[in-house]
């Protein structure tokens, strides 16, 4: 099993570009998650879904969409880009809110 | 509101040095897990735990969740290269939908 892929790996913007980033996962789970992670601060949650067509906000959320069309996929949408968000972005899964989470490799971003 | 402080913040040891790191909160959680994440990936849950007072052991690696669920421990026994990395506690209340995670200590063991 593949658990949980982010696409892509690196990505570089220019102040005001927009872009998406996606993470699919082939565990059949209910729950995902968008998380950035900034040096001294662990891992803040941007979004998040408990199914297919839902989306909620999270500690961090202006500044970023999301949307969950399909159960296995998650979409994390800038539509402008900020230096702030400079950021290593993850993305996670699980069945249920509490549980074990499943962590993507990470997407490290870069706004200029 | 950062809800979950962990400390060190880094950690520098030498091979073979016992060691503990923290995680304290002024909030009750339902239950709180311990990840490890290493350079380039996704942190990768080493424990849960849910029970006021409750140890686990994973070989060297003791954990304790604190009697009124507030804090937690990490202490590792004779640290070995392969356990640097960065460790995050990340607790829950009861019907939460989300994780909340800690700010993290960076390990490093020096051979």
């Amino acid at each position: 099993n593949a658990g949980v892929t982010q696409t892509p790996k690196f990505r570089v913007l220019k102040t005001g570009q927009s872009m998406t980033l996606l993470c699919a996962q082939d565990m059949n789970h209910e729950y995902m998650y968008w998380y950035r992670q900034d040096p001294g601060m662990g891992l803040r949650l941007i979004h998040y879904s408990v199914g297919e067509g839902t989306t909620a906000k999270g500690e961090v959320p202006d500044g970023y969409n999301v949307s969950r069309l399909k159960k296995q996929n998650f979409l994390l949408g800038l539509e402008s880009a900020a230096p702030s968000q400079t950021s290593v972005y993850f993305c996670a899964s699980n069945y249920r809110g509490a549980e074990k989470l499943f962590f993507g490799s990470g997407t490290q971003l870069s706004v200029l | 509101t950062q809800l979950l402080e962990q400390s060190p913040q880094f950690l520098s040891i030498q091979e073979g040095e016992n060691l503990t790191v923290y995680c304290n909160s002024s909030s009750v959680f339902s239950s709180l897990q311990w990840y490890r994440q290493e350079p380039g990936e996704g942190p990768v849950l080493l424990v849960t735990v849910v029970t006021g007072g409750e140890v686990k052991k994973l070989k060297r690696l003791t954990f304790q969740f604190g009697d009124a669920r507030k804090d937690s421990s990490l202490h590792i026994t004779a640290a070995q290269p392969g356990d640097t990395g960065l460790y995050l506690c990340a607790g829950s209340w009861t019907g939460a939908n989300n994780l909340f995670f800690g700010t993290g200590t960076r390990l490093t063991v020096i051979p």
